[in-house]
């Protein structure tokens, strides 16, 4: 089992949908929780990321993090064509190495 | 802005060649890394480096090696090209004591 789990997609929306991405993880350890887009042929970008439980809101992104139940989510509210890209999520234990975890990335479409 | 720039967009080598991709950043930070990101596999570290003439292995060192000799750069080695190294390479930096990494926009290297 993979320490971080992601659905690979493509999650296909319609334009002003709201969209829910997430991953699972098995390392109770992990405290940092980052999400990263990727658009075609670009490298990733950070987007957001929360440390330890709780909502963290940016915009139309809403990062949630729940570690009872090693599940993280990114929300996107009124979804674009232009938020069509890979979204990565990422982890890694506060303290120690500071070399994260990714996921294997969701593909999302937003057509108009 | 974190700009982390990647010395070829595309590089096509035949099988056998020394291939060197390079990555510099222009923030001073500390530890940069080299990933690999093929489809279905998500991205894989290959090496990575906290300091100059630092380097420490990833994942998947196998067929690689790095040169740190300058803070801001930080290059990626083939020694003798494979087919199976036709990859998407991502280089990324990090300031110390950060998880959150910058990246740059990649090398697609196609190995025939």
């Amino acid at each position: 089992q993979k320490e971080v789990e992601q659905d690979p997609g493509p999650l296909s929306v319609p334009e002003g949908a709201i969209v829910s991405l997430n991953c699972t993880y098995s390392n109770s350890a992990f405290q940092y929780f980052m999400w990263y887009r990727q658009y075609s042929r670009k490298g990733p970008e950070l987007l957001m990321y929360t440390y330890s439980s709780g909502n963290k809101e940016d915009g139309r992104f809403t990062a949630q993090v729940d570690k009872s139940s090693k599940y993280i989510s990114l929300f996107i509210r009124d979804s674009q064509p232009s938020d069509s890209a890979t979204y990565l999520c990422a982890m890694t234990s506060s303290g120690g190495s500071y070399i994260p975890t990714f996921g294997r990335g969701t593909s999302l479409i937003v057509h108009p | 802005d974190v700009k982390v720039t990647q010395s070829s967009r595309y590089l096509v080598k035949r099988t056998g060649e020394k291939v060197f991709l390079e990555c510099v950043q222009d923030m001073d930070h500390e530890n940069m890394f080299w990933y690999r990101q093929d489809p279905g596999l998500g991205l894989r570290l290959i090496y990575f480096s906290y300091d100059v003439k630092m380097k420490e292995k990833g994942d998947i060192p196998e067929g690689y090696s790095v040169s740190r000799e300058k803070k801001e750069r930080f290059s990626l080695i083939l020694e003798s090209a494979s087919t199976n190294q036709t990859s998407m390479y991502l280089c990324a930096s990090t300031p110390d004591s950060s998880y959150e990494q910058y990246f740059g926009p990649g090398t697609r290297l196609t190995v025939t």
